[in-house]
């Protein structure tokens, strides 16, 4: 069984870009999480989709939006790109609206210059 | 808050045993979950445990206890591969997703 693909896995952009990471679901979950792991830290919840729907945000600016489709892959996206966006951004999905374990896709490492 | 508090650092000796403690709120607990992260990869899933007592895989264990807010992975038999950052995370009862701590490093020596 195929686990949590994300795409690109690494990408270089500039400051006050704008960038778009995408992330597909292990088959048959339905929730999908979006993180962010800076270098050395730990990781920070961004956001929580479920059902196509938004469930839970974490204190981040309105830059950093996203999206669930119908068929439960993800998009995030980072407006005005800063510096310290620099991180791995990491995509989980779990089954049963978010009450199953969550799994890891391998990650987008982004570097703002 | 929910904060999850667990040691920064830890050292340990190949082929010895180390505990890797966690502490956490109990209000709201609703399931435990210990994940392995090496540098620059992504978190893999290690264990569960939503009720009291030890959860036991191959050299891996974790403990729960949930009147005092507490767990632990036990690793056995260390290996150097087994250097990684451990993460523990709490889920809480509602719409609010997984709450991480901050992780452990743990170093493996020779």
């Amino acid at each position: 069984e195929a686990g949590v693909t994300q795409s690109p896995t690494h990408l270089i952009k500039t400051r006050g870009q704008q960038v778009t990471l995408r992330c597909s679901p292990i088959s048959g979950h339905t929730s999908v999480y979006w993180y962010q792991q800076a270098l050395g830290l730990g990781l920070q919840f961004l956001l929580w989709y479920d059902e196509g729907e938004e469930r839970n945000r974490g204190n981040f600016p309105p830059r950093f939006s996203g999206r669930q489709f119908p068929n439960y892959s993800s998009e995030l996206n980072v407006n005005a790109l800063e510096l310290e966006d620099s991180a791995l951004y990491l995509c989980a999905s779990s089954g049963w609206q978010g009450m199953e374990t969550q799994y890891f896709g391998p990650g987008t490492r982004l570097l703002v210059l | 808050g929910q904060n999850i508090d667990q040691p920064t650092e830890m050292t340990a000796t190949e082929g010895a045993i180390v505990q890797i403690n966690c502490t956490y709120q109990t209000s709201g607990f609703n399931g435990l979950f210990w994940y392995q992260q090496h540098a620059g990869e992504a978190p893999t899933f290690l264990s569960y445990n939503v009720l009291d007592g030890l959860e036991e895989k191959g050299r891996f264990s974790s403990f729960l206890s949930r009147s005092k807010g507490y767990s632990y992975l036990l690793l056995k038999e260390l290996q150097m591969k087994d250097s990684a950052s451990y993460l523990c995370a709490v889920r809480y009862s509602g719409n609010t997703p997984l709450v991480f701590g901050k992780g452990t490093r743990l170093s493996v020596i020779a």
